[in-house]
């Protein structure tokens, strides 16, 4: 079946560096992405979407990028910090539901 | 600030025991879903429910039921719990009729299930 997955299961990124975690869909019928944010002991918090008529969008702090020529996805986040340290999810909304990703390991080094 | 709560946030039960997980959000929202996340496997769709007394089997619906009494209030049911039901279990809610996956869910802060 299609999935969603994700390239890096852990990230290590010094605090001030920027972040870049990957994600890539095979459904190319998904017309919707969104991006979560999952501490430790916490379920899973919304950052940031995009719909398939977009290649880009801006929050505050984080970018999502969608290249639907290659079908991947990614999640951009500026100047690191201690609190960005979390497991984070891509998912797409395909065949009338959200199928997530895995998960990757984002760590910040003080 | 809390919008969707989970009633429990640590079970720990035995094997054969039946087990209820409640799950309340104050959103008014039309569609609810219970999830487990298992590590290496991601969050998966139990069942989802899109108006009072519906629901639908979501990837893995296999050892469980749902009810969904009032619009407010989702529970998850493991009739005869057994050990690989022990996993972290996440209710989520969103709004919307038609295409329902087409809006954000929001999350509960999750149940973990210990089942010996």
């Amino acid at each position: 079946g299609e999935s969603v997955g994700l390239h890096l299961p852990t990230l290590s990124v010094q605090e001030g560096d920027n972040s870049i975690i990957n994600c890539a869909y095979s459904n190319s019928a998904s017309d919707y992405f969104i991006w979560y944010k999952q501490e430790s002991g916490k379920g899973p918090q919304f950052i940031i979407d995009i719909r398939s008529n977009m290649d880009k969008r801006q929050g505050q702090r984080v970018t999502v990028l969608l290249n639907k020529t290659v079908k991947h996805l990614s999640l951009q986040i500026a100047a690191t910090q201690p609190g960005d340290s979390a497991v984070y999810f891509c998912a797409e909304n395909g065949n009338n539901r959200l199928a997530f990703g895995k998960g990757n390991q984002v760590v910040v080094i003080p | 600030d809390v919008k969707v709560t989970q009633s429990s946030r640590y079970l720990v039960k035995r094997t054969g025991e039946k087990v209820f997980l409640e799950c309340v959000q104050d959103m008014d929202h039309e569609n609810m879903f219970w999830y487990r996340q298992d590590p290496g496997l991601g969050l998966r769709l139990i069942y989802f429910s899109y108006d009072v007394k519906m629901k639908e089997k979501g990837d893995i619906p296999e050892g469980y039921s749902v009810s969904r009494e009032k619009k407010e209030r989702f529970s998850l049911i493991l009739e005869s719990a057994s050990t690989n039901q022990t996993s972290m279990y996440l209710c989520a809610s969103n709004t919307g009729t038609g295409f329902r996956g087409a809006n954000v869910l929001t999350f509960g802060a999750g149940s973990r299930l210990t089942v010996l």
